[in-house]
């Protein structure tokens, strides 16, 4: 069974970079679509985007400007980064994943606050 | 970008009772429609995927139905551990999107 894990500051100050890495285990990173789905307080999901075996990316045109994404095969994590912050990035950001479409597997969830 | 909207927002049911909730996606797509259950500090969790496929280990209570551009959960003989929100999720094409949420109270 596929088990996600993040990583990263809860904190962040506004304007920084918000770094976040989610751990695969127990099971294969290869061949599996690597999302990221955040969700403020009190309000629903939204997909930020995933990321590929190879590299390949796809984010949401609202975000894109800021988000990155990359895959560490050899690690068997993958990251976000996500520019410039605000306090609209406050939510809880998940990794999420699946061979394709939906997503099977999620990780437990951490909390990113935006804030001086 | 494809919008899905819920309905109802909220719905309390007593426990044996049914659920059924509404997803309408601002265009065509397909079976390409999933759904979630969320409980409060947990991450979501798979309960059927493109619209009627049931999930291994999930309840048989729980069943989705449509196509196109109206989808439906029904939960049947609702029980105490399915108060939770319940979202939809539309995979037909990027940016993925995801319904705003139905809270399943337990009366």
């Amino acid at each position: 069974q596929v088990q996600l894990q993040e990583s990263g500051p809860g904190l962040v100050k506004p304007s920084e970079t918000l770094s976040l890495t989610c751990g695969v285990s127990g099971g294969p990173i290869d061949s599996y679509y690597w999302s990221w789905i955040r969700q403020p307080p009190g309000k629903g999901l939204e997909w930020i985007g995933y990321v590929y075996q190879d590299g390949t990316t796809s984010y949401k045109p609202s975000i894109k400007s800021r988000v990155s994404m990359a895959v560490d095969r050899s690690r068997k994590h993958f990251s976000l980064k996500l520019s410039s912050v605000t306090a609209a990035d406050t939510a809880v950001y998940y990794c999420a994943g699946g061979g394709g479409w939906p997503f099977e597997y999620w990780s437990p969830g951490t909390q990113v606050t935006v804030s001086s | 970008e494809i919008a899905l909207t819920q309905s109802p927002d909220f719905q309390s049911v007593t426990p044996k009772g049914k659920v059924t909730i509404t997803c309408r996606a601002s265009q065509s797509i397909g079976s390409s429609l999933h759904w979630y259950q969320q409980k409060p500090g947990q991450s979501p969790k798979l309960l059927i995927k493109y619209a009627s496929q049931s999930i291994s280990g999930v309840p048989s209570r729980f069943s989705g139905s449509g196509s196109g551009t109206d989808f439906t959960l029904t939960i049947n003989s609702l029980e105490v551990e399915d108060a939770a929100t319940y979202y939809c999720h539309q995979s037909s094409s990027f940016p993925l999107t995801f319904g705003p949420g139905t809270i399943v109270d337990i009366e």
